[in-house]
């Protein structure tokens, strides 16, 4: 089975941009959670989305923001970047909500300058 | 607050120690807490522990969560180099939102 993919993998922007991250899951499972990794704040939680609907949102500004398809791939966009969004983003899927056993992908490197 | 808090921070050990590391958590609605593997890349899925005082293991890996005193700890025995990595502990509330804890860095030199 393929496991979590996240295009693109590596991505520079500058401030004031807007970036679309994609998440495809492991065939199967339905949720989809988002999160942002800093070497100074660790993995934080962004959202989660099961059955294309938002189950679950961190405390994240509203330029963050996501969505999910009916085959359960997701994106997620960030508005008008700022340079501490700079970050690893990694998405990660469980088979459906509250099904604690979540697989990460690879992550999409974002640097703002 | 929900929060997840894991020590040491960062070790450094030898090949063939045996290391533990901590987790401690606070978090409504407790039902599971999950032990990742972090390398220079995702991290991958080690242990969900559910029921207290049952241990996992895998290899020379285990992990035994306490409900009652809120806290896991994941043991490495014998270590090897391959074993450096970020360890990272995770405990879903009740929203299904999973707080991370910011990691114990282990390094193995040989």
């Amino acid at each position: 089975k393929a496991g979590v993919t996240q295009t693109p993998r590596y991505l520079i922007k500058t401030r004031g941009q807007q970036v679309t991250l994609s998440c495809s899951p492991i065939s199967g499972h339905r949720s989809v959670s988002w999160y942002q990794q800093t070497p100074g704040q660790g993995l934080q939680f962004l959202f989660e989305y099961f059955s294309e609907t938002q189950r679950n949102k961190g405390n994240f500004p509203g330029r963050f923001s996501g969505r999910q398809f009916s085959n359960s791939r997701s994106e997620m966009n960030v508005s008008t970047l700022e340079l501490g969004d700079s970050a690893l983003y990694l998405c990660a899927s469980s088979l459906a909500w509250e099904t604690d056993t979540q697989y990460f992908g690879p992550g999409t490197r974002l640097t703002v300058l | 607050e929900d929060k997840v808090v894991q020590s040491p921070l960062s070790l450094v050990v030898h090949e063939g120690d045996t290391v533990t590391l901590n987790c401690s958590y606070e978090v409504t609605n407790f039902r599971s807490l999950l032990w990742y593997k972090q390398e220079k890349k995702a991290p991958t899925f080690l242990f969900m522990l559910t029921s207290s005082g049952i241990e996992k293991k895998s290899g020379r890996l285990s992990s035994i969560l306490d409900k009652k005193e809120l806290f896991s700890i994941l043991n490495i025995t014998a270590t090897q180099t391959g074993d450096s990595a970020v360890y990272l502990c995770a405990v879903p509330n009740t929203g299904n939102q999973f707080y991370f804890g910011t990691g114990t860095s282990l390094t193995v030199i040989p």
